[in-house]
């Protein structure tokens, strides 16, 4: 089956940096996204990564590494407006997303 | 600016009483899905179309059905809703399909079964 695999919640405070990983098992590959989504609210596209290595955009960046199957999104400069789920979703060999179900970040001060 | 739009943002309905979601697009995207997403889970994909060229999932229930008149609108039909379809139902669109596209989501319509 596939399967994505993320934590369920983590803490961090505020004005720190946090990784989320996200490990995988798919048929077929063609792509990992991050989205982020706020409580109530719509997901929002932050990153996608097709080739291995890191994508940096600002504060968040994300890793990713096919042979292994896995993924992190990084935050740097945490703000109280980034607590919310992030979800990792993976393209298939159907270009269809699977989804995890995301982790619950919730910022300190 | 070019946005997916849900309507309406909330809905009440009864045990059993026929509901339906809408969503339109003006992003000109050739996709369109509907999903179903309950608290601290992962978002459920219920039906896409490519086109006029529907989707049906292999475990969305026969209670759900949709229709996609043109590019621009999309519906969902819940026919007889029950307490375990209370949830949000996100409508999201990504350009032509052959290749992997970010999806483009709509504020989502949070549905209440009493």
């Amino acid at each position: 089956g596939q399967n994505i695999d993320q934590p369920t919640e983590m803490t961090a405070t505020e004005g720190a940096i946090v990784q989320i990983n996200c490990t995988y098992q798919t048929s077929g590959f063609n792509g990992l996204f991050w989205y982020q989504q706020h409580a109530g609210e719509a997901p929002t596209f932050l990153s996608y990564n097709v080739l291995d290595g890191l994508e940096e955009k600002g504060r968040f960046s994300s890793f990713l590494s096919r042979s292994k199957g896995y993924s992190y999104l990084l935050l740097k400069e945490l703000q109280m407006k980034d607590s919310a789920s992030y979800l990792c979703a993976v393209s298939d060999s159907n270009y269809q997303l699977i989804w995890g179900a995301g982790t619950k970040l919730i910022i300190k001060p | 600016d070019a946005m997916v739009i849900q309507n309406p943002r909330y809905q009440v309905t009864q045990f059993g009483k026929p509901v339906t979601l809408s969503c339109s697009q003006t992003l000109n995207h050739n996709v369109m899905y509907w999903y179903q997403q309950k608290s601290s889970q992962a978002p459920k994909l219920l039906f896409h179309y490519y086109d006029k060229d529907f989707n049906n999932e292999a475990d969305t229930p026969d209670n759900f059905q949709s229709r996609r008149p043109n590019t621009s609108f999309c519906f969902l039909d819940i026919r007889s809703p029950g307490l375990g379809d209370a949830a949000m139902y996100l409508c999201a669109t990504s350009p032509p399909s052959g290749r992997t596209d970010t999806q483009y989501f709509g504020p989502g319509t949070r549905l209440t079964v009493l």
